[in-house]
């Protein structure tokens, strides 16, 4: 059973669109994040929810928005599309917001390209 | 400001040679830090956490040590395998989350 899944995995689009990422984690945990890793690796966090409750908003473009319809799922919505969006984007989860230690378990990844 | 650096961005080493990655960080004071593996095309996975009163932690041929002193950890691959290649990752947590490294890519030569 995969524990943190992402939808899709690779997603191709044209500069203005709009286009939104799933995931879900089947590992009961309270808190879910979004990340950003570019082109250098850099692995950026975006947004974290705890209890579908916004957590930490990392001055992230209002174009994006998260949502959190129950504990087990946050998606990710990217309205008008730019090339700096291009990147890949991984879902995580924990069982508590992070400062406890918990252990983060992350999706697979979806790899967005903008053309 | 918080930085996180991690010694190298690649770092070669021949099998059965101990790999030894840094991960040096400013402007933090965490109560743990943790390391993950990443392999291409994957999402990190979580390896080691050690906490600030612990100076070493190990599992299998990796080993980790924390000086909060000097602000590093030290990541250790003993006995190094081609398996291992990866890019390691460490984080800290800052304000109920998590900051990572760059990561430092570890190639195995069999």
């Amino acid at each position: 059973d995969t524990a943190v899944s992402q939808t899709p995995k690779y997603l191709v689009t044209q500069m203005g669109n709009d286009k939104s990422i799933k995931c879900e984690q089947n590992l009961g945990h309270d808190t879910m994040y979004w990340y950003k890793q570019d082109s250098k690796k850099f692995l950026k966090i975006m947004f974290s929810y705890n209890n579908k409750e916004l957590i930490i908003n990392e001055t992230v473009p209002n174009r994006f928005s998260p949502k959190s319809p129950d504990k087990a799922h946050l998606n990710l919505h990217i309205n008008s599309l730019e090339l700096g969006d291009s990147a890949v984007y991984f879902c995580a989860s924990s069982p508590r917001l992070a400062g406890g230690g918990d252990t983060q378990y992350f999706g697979p990844g979806t790899r967005l390209t903008v053309l | 400001s918080q930085k996180i650096e991690q010694n190298s961005e690649a770092l070669n080493i021949q099998e059965g040679k101990t790999a030894t990655l840094t991960c040096n960080y400013t402007n933090y004071s965490p109560a743990y830090l943790q390391w993950y593996r990443q392999d291409p095309g994957r999402g990190p996975v979580f390896l080691l956490l050690i906490r600030e009163n612990e100076k070493e932690k190990r599992k299998e041929r990796l080993k980790v040590t924390f000086d909060t002193t000097l602000k590093q950890s030290l990541f250790h691959i003993t006995a190094s395998q081609p398996a291992d290649s990866a890019t390691y990752l460490c984080a800290l947590p800052n304000d109920y989350k998590l900051s990572f490294g760059a990561g430092t890519t570890v190639t195995v030569r069999a």
